[in-house]
């Protein structure tokens, strides 16, 4: 099976900071791959899926990019409302595999 | 508007079955460009993705937890029901269903056609506790 590893597992930064948070397949995936959002205590919420493309209502500081094995999720001016566990989730073929997540923090 | 509502049990006995049923609003489950995913999150952990099922009746599960599921659905009563066998303690968890998106088709030697895509909405979540 494939496997993603995302990097860091958490970070802390200051409000209006650059956050970029990588994931890697361990084998190629195209572009196959999601971002999810997961407040404390919430349910995930899709943000970006084919690697790059927002869904709709997320705001455009999210941007995602990426193909093959590397992909990153930006955030280009970190909010406070950003503080989540963000994962990636590749889905080229079964088993749609999540990565063990980010948490990102306020500093 | 799309909904999904998990139910099922709060508490299971080790080595007892967990039966839970997603109920989904909004969408049919006979929509060729969907299906619905079953994911569990152990408490601080991270999500696992478990089964899905399509309207073609077309499903995949977990490597690691295949001998122990079972995902079917009624799609006259907008129902997907998962089954797993076996519970132990280390499957405490809160178990979410979602819709899948699908995004494309490819080819399993073993499972012939199958699809993937990305998960949204999400339900609610159910939390099982594996307890004696």
């Amino acid at each position: 099976d494939i496997q993603m590893t995302q990097s860091p597992s958490s970070l802390s930064a200051s409000v209006g900071d650059r956050v970029t948070i990588t994931c890697r397949a361990s084998q190629g995936i195209s572009n196959y791959l999601a971002w999810y959002q997961q407040k404390p205590g919430k349910v995930p919420k899709l943000l970006i899926y084919a690697a790059s493309t927002l869904q709709s209502g997320v705001p455009s500081r999210f941007s995602g990019s990426g193909s093959g094995t590397d992909f990153t999720l930006t955030i280009s001016s970190l909010q406070p409302e950003d503080v989540a566990t963000y994962y990636c989730q590749k889905y080229n073929s079964a088993p749609l595999t999540f990565g063990q997540g980010t948490k990102v923090e306020i500093k | 508007q799309v909904t999904l509502k998990e139910s099922g049990p709060v508490l299971v006995k080790p080595t007892e079955t967990l039966t839970l049923t997603c109920t989904v609003s909004g969408f049919s489950l006979s929509n060729a460009r969907m299906g619905v995913s079953w994911i569990r999150q152990p408490p601080g952990k991270a999500l696992e993705w478990l089964a899905h099922i399509f309207s073609n009746d077309e499903k995949s599960y977990s490597t690691s937890l295949k001998s122990r599921l079972t995902i079917s659905k009624d799609t006259s009563k907008s129902q997907v029901v998962l089954t797993m066998t076996n519970m132990d303690p280390v499957d405490t968890a809160t178990y979410y269903c979602a819709r899948m998106v699908i995004s494309h088709t490819y080819y399993d030697f073993w499972s012939g056609y199958l699809s993937g895509g990305w998960f949204d909405p999400w339900g609610q979540g159910t939390l099982v506790t594996v307890s004696s």
